[in-house]
């Protein structure tokens, strides 16, 4: 069973740093490009982050919102994607789901597998 | 970016009726457009990319269409485990972006 499971959301303070990880399983992981999406609370969804390729031929790619802030990264060996956020605010507050591309670029290809989410509480 | 705009932004139908719900991109993304649907409390699932195939176990009531910069998702007859807020996104360029959704309920 294709699977994601995320993990490290919790409460952080404006301006701290969270890293959130995502551990893949069911595929083989190094054939797909990996994004991360979030969804403030009662809003729409907003992707943050995609990345795609390995070793020196990785690349990625962030929204706005985010760019300079946040660093998505994979781990081929463990599986796993993670995302960095430094200098966090208030409007990061969101759940954040990892979703698997259907195929190895994360442009011209959905996102056709979504993880259950971690939540990020960005708050004083 | 790629501004992706939706309408309506909410409808109320009843069972068995004809639903329709446009989406449109600011500049041509071709034929890279997804449908998402997200039910109350649930994550999103992937309903239609490439404009018009239906992703695996979707219900045949689920149709979309359109090119370029207009395109439709039509639920030819509304059910009540179709209740969900719906989601349109362009995946032609990075940034990958979303329409605000189309939340969808039973009249």
């Amino acid at each position: 069973e294709v699977q994601l499971l995320e993990s490290g959301g919790g409460l952080v303070q404006p301006g701290g740093s969270l890293r959130l990880s995502c551990e893949a399983s069911g595929f083989t992981f190094t054939r797909n490009a990996m994004s991360w999406v979030r969804q403030a609370p009662g809003k729409g969804l907003e992707w943050v982050s995609g990345i795609m390729g390995s070793g020196d031929k990785t690349y990625y790619v962030y929204g706005n919102s985010v760019n300079g802030r946040f660093t998505i990264s994979r781990d081929n060996s463990k599986n796993t994607v993670y995302m960095q956020m430094n200098s966090l605010r208030d409007e990061d507050t969101a759940v954040y789901y990892c979703v698997r591309h259907a195929a190895g670029f994360y442009y011209h290809f959905p996102m056709d597998v979504w993880g259950q989410g971690t939540t990020v509480t960005v708050s004083s | 970016d790629i501004q992706m705009t939706q309408s309506p932004s909410s409808l109320s139908a009843s069972v068995g009726d004809r639903v329709t719900i446009t989406c449109r991109a600011s500049q041509d993304i071709t034929k890279y457009l997804a449908w998402y649907q997200q039910k109350p409390g649930k994550i999103p699932t992937l309903l239609i990319y490439t404009t018009s195939t239906l992703q695996s176990g979707v219900p045949s009531r689920f149709s979309g269409s359109g090119s370029g910069t207009d395109f439709t998702l039509t639920i030819s007859s509304l059910q009540p485990e179709d209740v969900a807020t719906y989601y349109c996104q362009q995946y032609n360029s990075a940034p990958l972006t979303f329409g605000p959704g189309t939340k969808v309920d039973i009249k």
